[in-house]
């Protein structure tokens, strides 16, 4: 069985603030990590993606993967209130993607 | 900028129906894929469609679902005979080619089924 972790939330952080989203997965096959927000009722929209392990920054956001633990993270800096959303981890090994249930991340003014 | 389409944005059933929900991938995507979410749930992972064949399917994607692509554009998946269960969103994605490092999916905007 193929399961992305996550944290359901909510998870609150003040206006300016770090957010800090975690995911593990157990299909030791994966090959490549992904970070997607979904605000309610709308598709998934790609922030980030990984496949080395490290991090890797891209602007406010920075993901960090640990494949010998089985771990993606992503850091959302000076967090907004626009970032409030629910962030799904999705995690892909060949032609099969699996999503995390996500985690829902209010910013606070 | 290129986005996947899809038709109908919402659509009602009556159970045992059968339907068909319509997907356009980016045009010079190779790689298409169906989830569902259901309300409230985790996006799941159905199948996914590379040169005219399922590549991969999960164990939700059973006897009662099929894929096509009819034409060089539409990509389709069928349910045969919906049940109450299948309420959900459906999203279609697509991909250019796979490699690691280039295997972004881009999600169309999904279609709500509702069975009644």
């Amino acid at each position: 069985q193929k399961e992305v972790e996550q944290n359901s939330g909510p998870l609150s952080v003040p206006e300016g603030a770090i957010a800090s989203l975690n995911c593990t997965y157990s299909d030791r096959g994966s090959q490549s990590f992904f970070w997607y927000r979904q605000y309610s009722g709308k598709s998934p929209e790609l922030i980030m993606f990984i496949y080395s392990n490290g991090d890797k920054e891209d602007g406010r956001f920075t993901a960090q993967l640990n494949k010998a633990s089985q771990y993606v993270s992503l850091l959302i800096r000076d967090s907004q209130p626009s970032d409030s959303a629910t962030y799904l981890c999705a995690v892909n090994n060949n032609n099969d993607m699996r999503f995390g249930a996500g985690t829902r991340l209010t910013v606070k003014p | 900028e290129p986005e996947v389409t899809q038709t109908p944005s919402h659509q009602v059933t009556q159970m045992g129906q059968e339907v068909i929900l319509r997907c356009v991938p980016i045009s010079n995507h190779l790689y298409f894929y169906w989830y569902r979410q259901i309300l409230g749930q985790k996006v799941e992972f159905l199948v996914s469609f590379y040169n005219n064949e399922i590549s991969e399917k999960s164990e939700i994607f059973d006897d009662q679902f099929s894929v096509e692509r009819p034409d060089g554009s539409n990509f389709t998946l069928k349910i045969r005979s919906t049940k109450l269960e299948d309420s959900a969103m459906y999203f279609c994605a697509s991909r250019t080619y796979f490699s690691v490092g280039a295997d972004t999916q881009y999600f169309g905007p999904g279609t709500r089924l509702t069975v009644l």
